[in-house]
């Protein structure tokens, strides 16, 4: 079964400050992954993801991620973290497939900015 | 494009009664639609798969009659918690699919807080 194991409950960083948040997932194959951010009260918004080629992926929001096949990760970074991005990340996985597939989500890691 | 509603946002309702959530995908034709339930400080989980003229498929340990999911037309799926009960509470939300080259990825709606009195 597949699983994704966010390490990192709760982050705090300082603003201008860089992140890294850790992402390691199992799976059988190479999966679909995925990373996504959720402000209070509010839905998911997809910051990046990858399906395949080069490893790093740019995202939205300066975001970016490098998915490691030999360590099964997707660690998601960010040079300069601005107070906006104070919010619940979740790393997700799906199937190596062209249809619509459920995703499996870690249990996210909340950010916490400080100024 | 590819944004998903739903509504209510928010909603409360006395033990015992039924609550419809209305899932719409506004700018495109959403072939499969999912929906997930939140606790607070917690993962989504995956309710149900729901594809569009057919029955939903349910996720391991989702009652569906419970849950009852109906996916009439490629922009709406209904999410009713038939018979509401406090542990029924939650913020739930859905996500719709939409067909491209790679992958068919998921748009998320912002989410209904349910809160069962």
């Amino acid at each position: 079964a597949q699983s994704v194991t966010q390490p990192d409950i709760h982050i705090t960083v300082s603003e201008g400050a860089s992140l890294e948040l850790r992402c390691n997932y199992s799976y059988g194959a190479t999966p679909y992954l995925f990373w996504y951010v959720q402000s209070p009260g509010q839905g998911l918004q997809l910051l990046l993801k990858y399906f395949s080629g080069d490893t790093l992926v740019q995202g939205i929001k300066g975001f970016e991620a490098e998915f490691k096949r030999s360590q099964s990760s997707f660690n998601l970074r960010k040079p300069s973290v601005h107070w906006s991005d104070a919010a619940e990340y979740f790393c997700a996985v799906g199937p190596n497939t062209g249809t619509a597939s459920k995703l499996t989500f870690g249990t996210g890691t909340r950010l916490q900015v400080t100024l | 494009g590819a944004v998903v509603s739903q509504h209510p946002s928010r909603v409360i309702c006395k033990s015992g009664t039924s609550v419809k959530i209305e899932c719409r995908s506004l700018d495109f034709q959403a072939t499969t639609m999912f929906w997930y339930r939140q606790f607070p400080k917690q993962s989504l989980m995956l309710m149900a798969t729901s594809n569009e003229g057919s029955k939903a498929t349910y996720e391991q340990g989702v009652e569906k009659d419970k849950f009852l999911i109906n996916h009439a037309s490629l922009t709406l799926s209904t999410l009713t918690v038939t018979s509401a009960h406090p542990e029924d509470s939650s913020f739930y939300i859905c996500s719709a699919s939409q067909s491209s080259l790679n992958y068919n990825e998921q748009f998320f709606g912002p989410g209904t807080r349910l809160t069962v009195l």
